[in-house]
């Protein structure tokens, strides 16, 4: 069965800091990665998707990039702010349509 | 109009009531999904229909019934819960992938706060 980990679980940071959340996966066959934010009460909001042929995607300060061999995903944020702040969640999708979540990095940039 | 759509927002509901919860997609999508977000403990798939039929049931209790009437509707009726049944709800959708299209992007709502007293 598909596992998902996220690393740390949680992550305080000054404003300005660049910083790297990572999410591992233990069966590397998947078709897609995606990261997901989620501000506290609210649903799910998808920053980035990654298809498994692909190594990396982009939009505006953020950075995921995907390792399919190694089972490994970093999203990367640069020059982070305040509005940042809020739980990021990695989620691998398998056969068809099941989704695997990991447990989420809670991250707190100070301003 | 947000693509996925929760109502009620915020539901109090004793023990003993029926209530449910209703969830709505607007993006041509043909697999729903419920989910489960309790406090400091990871998303837990409940149910999933793919073209308005269960297909699976993660050993949820009874007291949780889903209905799909159809491919953009989905509710989760509510009965006899318990204190520990408090959580965040979250509906979500996507579409079915094959062989040759792989399933994609899920979609989340903003989901049903339920507090059972």
């Amino acid at each position: 069965k598909q596992e998902v980990t996220q690393i740390p679980a949680a992550l305080s940071v000054p404003e300005g800091e660049n910083l790297v959340l990572n999410c591992s996966f233990t069966d590397s066959a998947i078709y897609n990665l995606q990261w997901f934010r989620q501000d506290p009460g609210k649903g799910l909001t998808s920053l980035l998707l990654i298809q498994s042929s692909q190594r990396e995607q982009t939009s505006g300060r953020l950075n995921a990039s995907l390792d399919k061999s190694s089972g490994r995903s970093t999203l990367y944020i640069a020059a982070s702010q305040p509005g940042d702040s809020a739980t990021y969640l990695c989620a691998v999708s398998g056969n068809f349509n099941k989704f695997y979540f990991g447990s989420g990095t809670k991250l707190n940039v100070k301003p | 109009e947000t693509g996925v759509t929760q109502t009620p927002r915020h539901l109090v509901m004793g023990m003993t009531n029926k209530k449910s919860l209703k969830c709505e997609q607007h993006l041509g999508h043909n697999a729903m999904y419920w989910y489960k977000q309790s406090a400091k403990k990871p998303l837990e798939l409940m149910f999933v229909y793919n073209f308005k039929e269960q297909t699976e049931n993660n050993s949820v209790p009874s007291r949780f019934s889903p209905e799909c009437p159809n491919s953009s509707h989905l509710f989760l009726h509510l009965h006899t819960l318990q204190p520990e049944d408090s959580a965040l709800y979250l509906c979500a959708s996507s579409q079915v992938g094959t062989v040759t299209l792989p399933g994609n992007t899920i979609y989340f709502g903003e989901g049903s706060w339920l507090t059972v007293v």
